[in-house]
């Protein structure tokens, strides 16, 4: 069945390093791919999405390129803050409606 | 305009009993998702609302959940009796459109803990 990969956690990074998550897929047929976040005390947010390959998602300084020919969705960001440190999920959608997570990437952002 | 909201944040609980969740998706928005991380585990789907009628329940764990959206509107998930390897956090989510057109836009989650 469809699949969500991404890199375990935790992640700590200084304030303005850059920042890679990685995120590879398995589905039938043509997802759609996310990546949400979750704050502290929070619920889950969508933070990027990408629809068709070669789409690129961008959201806050976030981005992530929808890469068909490696399943991939990586998540990248060029200067990390404090307040980027949450969970980031990485999700697809298939035909089905369902959204499809990955287990979740914990970020640690340090002053 | 609102969004997800989601009753009770937390509850504490003992084997056996039984709880009651509830979810009250963004006003018209006909799609209504329920699901869960259990502790270390990847979100997974439980099921599908559109309107009140179950679209897709193949992620419900057991018969001891029951979901239901009378009228349409909000949706209650119970569990009864409630074990320990229910506990997580459970989170709605609503849409507009179908999942694959439209963002799913999540509630906060109930923690929901069995002892």
């Amino acid at each position: 069945g469809d699949s969500v990969t991404q890199m375990e956690g935790p992640v700590t990074l200084s304030e303005e390093a850059f920042l890679t998550i990685n995120c590879t897929y398995t589905a039938t047929g043509y997802p759609s791919l996310f990546w949400y976040v979750q704050y502290p005390g929070e619920g889950l947010q969508l933070l990027l999405k990408a629809t068709k390959a070669d789409d690129k998602g961008s959201n806050k300084g976030f981005e992530a390129t929808y890469r068909k020919e490696t399943t991939s969705f990586h998540l990248e960001k060029g200067s990390v803050q404090v307040s980027d440190s949450a969970v980031y999920f990485c999700a697809l959608s298939g035909r089905d409606d369902k959204i499809i997570f990955g287990k979740g990437t914990r970020l640690h952002i340090l002053p | 305009e609102a969004g997800v909201t989601q009753f009770p944040s937390h509850s504490v609980i003992e084997k056996g009993q039984t709880v009651t969740l509830r979810c009250d998706p963004i006003s018209g928005h006909d799609n209504l998702y329920w699901y869960r991380r259990v502790m270390g585990k990847e979100i997974k789907f439980l099921l599908h609302f559109v309107k009140e009628s179950k679209q897709d329940e193949s992620g419900m764990p057991n018969n001891r959940f029951l979901a239901e959206r009378t009228g349409g509107t909000y949706s209650t998930l119970k569990v009864q009796p409630a074990e320990l390897e229910d506990s997580g956090v459970y989170f709605c989510a609503s849409s507009q459109q179908r999942a694959r057109l439209d963002t799913q836009y999540f509630g906060p989650g109930t923690r929901l803990t069995v002892l």
